[in-house]
């Protein structure tokens, strides 16, 4: 069984498309994570929530907007998607608050032509 | 904003010699983490420390917090091809924020 799932693993669109990004995780932890890899590989985070409520927003356009329908699903829908999006985003889980210790999806690469 | 260097920022070595990366800040985390990353796959948790000055072992890999639980250290001796991959330190602060490094990518030569 796979704890932190991430739907689509690729994902090839055009600018100007809206997109969605699923992430589902079976561990029973409280709070998700969407990060975002770009191509030095650096992870910065984007959101985060806690049991379904938003606990960080990080300096993310509004074209970003993540949901929460209950503390094991945390989407992520892009609209009006750039060229400047293209990168492999990360759903991931902790079973703590603050303690940091996170568990990945697989993520899921989007490149937009 | 918190920020996590970490040197070097590429490491190739012979398999069966020793290395260090490190992770660096200006700030203080409550716990450190060091995940190791593998192409087309997400980060692994490899361990966590807490306590100022805190050592622990995994196999041939040695993690350190420093003192004032600003930075830390990876030591792996006598690296083996598996241990090829990229390296991410991660700082916990507050509000459950998680800030990762800058990264160090490994590569191990049979």
């Amino acid at each position: 069984d796979t704890a932190v799932s991430q739907t689509p693993k690729y994902l090839v669109t055009q600018m100007g498309n809206d997109k969605s990004i699923k992430c589902e995780q079976n561990l029973g932890h409280d709070t998700m994570y969407w990060y975002k890899q770009d191509s030095k590989k650096f992870l910065k985070i984007m959101f985060s929530y806690n049991n379904k409520e938003l606990i960080i927003n990080e300096t993310v356009p509004n074209r970003f907007s993540p949901k929460s329908p209950d503390k094991a699903h945390l989407n992520l829908h892009i609209n009006s998607l750039e060229l400047g999006d293209s990168a492999v985003y990360f759903c991931a889980s902790s079973p703590y608050s603050g303690a940091g210790e996170l568990f990945f999806g697989e993520g899921s690469r989007l490149t937009v032509l | 904003t918190q920020l996590l260097e970490q040197s070097p920022q590429f490491l190739s070595i012979q398999e069966g010699e020793n290395l260090t990366v490190y992770c660096n800040s200006s700030s203080v985390f409550s716990s450190l983490q060091w995940y190791r990353q593998e192409p087309g796959e997400g980060p692994v948790l490899l361990v966590t420390v807490v306590t100022g000055g805190e050592v622990k072992k995994l196999k041939r890999l040695t993690f350190q917090f420093g003192d004032a639980r600003k930075d830390s250290s990876l030591h792996i001796t006598a690296a083996q091809p598996g241990d090829t991959g990229l390296y991410l330190c991660a700082g916990a602060g507050g509000y459950q924020k998680v800030t990762f490094g800058t990264g160090t990518k490994l590569q191990v030569i049979p």
